[in-house]
């Protein structure tokens, strides 16, 4: 079975500030999926990203940038000069490589909060 | 138009109560999923359609009853619910392509119809 773990319930900083959201996976499949999502208070989960397990670049995308490490089975998502705009739910999710539709297994999410 | 949307935004229903939830997509996906999120819990996956067939069914309760009459479309019908169905429930679709490798499978979502049940 496949679980994923983001164990930050909460997290606070102050704008400007970088923030880390960490998220721990596990599955015995070696062709697997890992998304990140971001919940705002709107409800709608935005898709950020998605890394084939085979695929172990880092990333970069303006002041966002992901960190899969298959050594500690990690997929670690930061956020750089962090934003009130950035406030929001984070969601990690791993999918396994099924031709029948992903079925995603979602970690319980960071709530982050930026402040002024 | 958005990508995947749905209606109502919010429902306030009785137990006795027959009501259906939405789900339209303009992607041109081929799959499409129903999602319960319940405070302070991970989303759950409900129901998957391929190809506007069901193939996942995940133990949930008969009260609810998903239909996909075409891949565009997704409907959640619910009959007597319990108080404990009060949830946000999220449709979302992606694209099956068929090579497992090289899978366009992403899902995108609605942004979810906030139901309580009375």
């Amino acid at each position: 079975a496949q679980k994923v773990t983001q164990a930050q319930t909460e997290i606070s900083v102050v704008e400007k500030e970088d923030v880390t959201l960490d998220c721990v996976y596990e599955t015995r499949d070696t062709t697997y999926y890992l998304f990140w999502y971001k919940q705002p208070p709107s409800g709608e989960l935005v898709f950020l990203i998605r890394r084939n397990s085979f695929d172990e670049q880092n990333e970069i995308s303006g002041r966002y940038s992901w960190n899969f490490q298959k050594s500690t089975s990690s997929f670690n998502f930061t956020i750089t000069a962090s934003q009130v705009v950035d406030s929001a739910v984070y969601f990690c999710a791993l999918s396994l490589g099924e031709t029948s539709g992903s079925r995603l297994t979602f970690g319980e999410g960071t709530q982050l909060t930026v402040n002024p | 138009e958005t990508g995947v949307t749905q209606t109502p935004r919010h429902l306030v229903m009785g137990m006795t109560n027959k009501k259906s939830l939405k789900c339209e997509q303009h992607l041109g996906h081929n799959a499409m999923y129903w999602y319960k999120q319940s405070a302070k819990k991970p989303l759950e996956l409900m129901f998957v359609y391929s190809l506007e067939e069901r193939v996942e069914n995940n133990s949930v309760p008969s009260r609810f009853s998903p239909e996909c009459p075409n891949s565009s479309h997704l409907f959640l019908h619910l009959h007597t619910l319990q108080p404990e169905d009060s949830a946000l429930y999220l449709c979302a679709s992606s694209h099956l392509d068929g090579r497992v490798d090289q899978s366009t499978d992403t899902q995108y979502f609605g942004p979810g119809t906030r139901l309580t049940v009375l």
